[in-house]
């Protein structure tokens, strides 16, 4: 979706190194969201946002740490990449209510 | 703690038939019910959302229903093509302002 990008899209990365994520939206939604997909577990969610420097943690939060310091960049970080990071990572965007969820195109990131 | 099942995992059809995707959730007390379509390495596309007032949805050839009382929506898709083939998600909002995933349908519709 164009409203909503994700960089970087493909990224290897070292155990023990911090790799930092970032989304990007267009659309002024006040919510955004990290969810991180992985085989048998579906899509879940590591932490979400619902203001500037407004965090809250989600279902599988350890390990990760997130800012939002503008209304249209949320970032997730890992401190200390570990193996079991490795996954595919989306974000998604929202107004809230009853208004739907928009999510980017996902970062799939490979920890080794 | 909303759990949301998608029955069932993988589904195989011929061309030109009519399906259903069935999703249930344990927690009635829902904002919107929203369904997605994953191709293979892609992102969510969002296909239909459903608020919580209303019984159904209908795009082209997709018609999604909700019953709140019993946990329960499909989506319904007519003439399958091959084009369809696609994994399936259905995704709950409690609170409006997070979304619980079913596990998928993984359909394939073959010419």
């Amino acid at each position: 979706d164009a409203g909503i990008t994700q960089s970087p899209r493909h990224k290897v990365t070292e155990t023990g190194t911090p790799v930092t994520l970032r989304c990007h939206q267009t659309e002024n939604h006040r919510y955004m969201y990290w969810y991180r997909q992985d085989p048998g577990h579906g899509l879940r969610l590591i932490h979400y946002s619902y203001g500037v420097k407004d965090t809250d943690k989600g279902e599988v939060s350890d390990g990760y740490s997130v800012s939002r310091s503008k209304t249209e960049d949320f970032l997730l970080t890992l401190e200390s990449a570990t193996s079991s990071q490795t996954s595919v990572y989306f974000c998604a965007i929202s107004e809230g209510g009853h208004y739907g969820y928009t999510f980017g195109s996902g970062t799939r990131l490979t920890v080794v | 703690k909303q759990e949301v099942t998608q029955i069932p995992a993988a589904l195989s059809v011929p061309e030109g038939e009519n399906l259903v995707l069935n999703c249930s959730f344990t927690d009635s007390a829902i904002y919107n019910l929203q369904w997605f379509r994953q191709d293979p390495g892609k992102g969510l596309t969002s296909l239909l959302l459903i608020q919580s007032s209303q019984r159904e949805q209908t795009s082209g050839r997709l018609n999604a229903s909700l019953d709140k009382s019993s946990g329960r929506s499909t989506l319904y898709i007519a003439a399958s093509q091959p084009g369809d083939s696609a994994t399936y998600l259905c995704a709950v909002d409690n609170a409006g302002n997070m979304l619980t995933f079913g596990g998928g349908t993984r359909l394939m519709v073959k010419p």
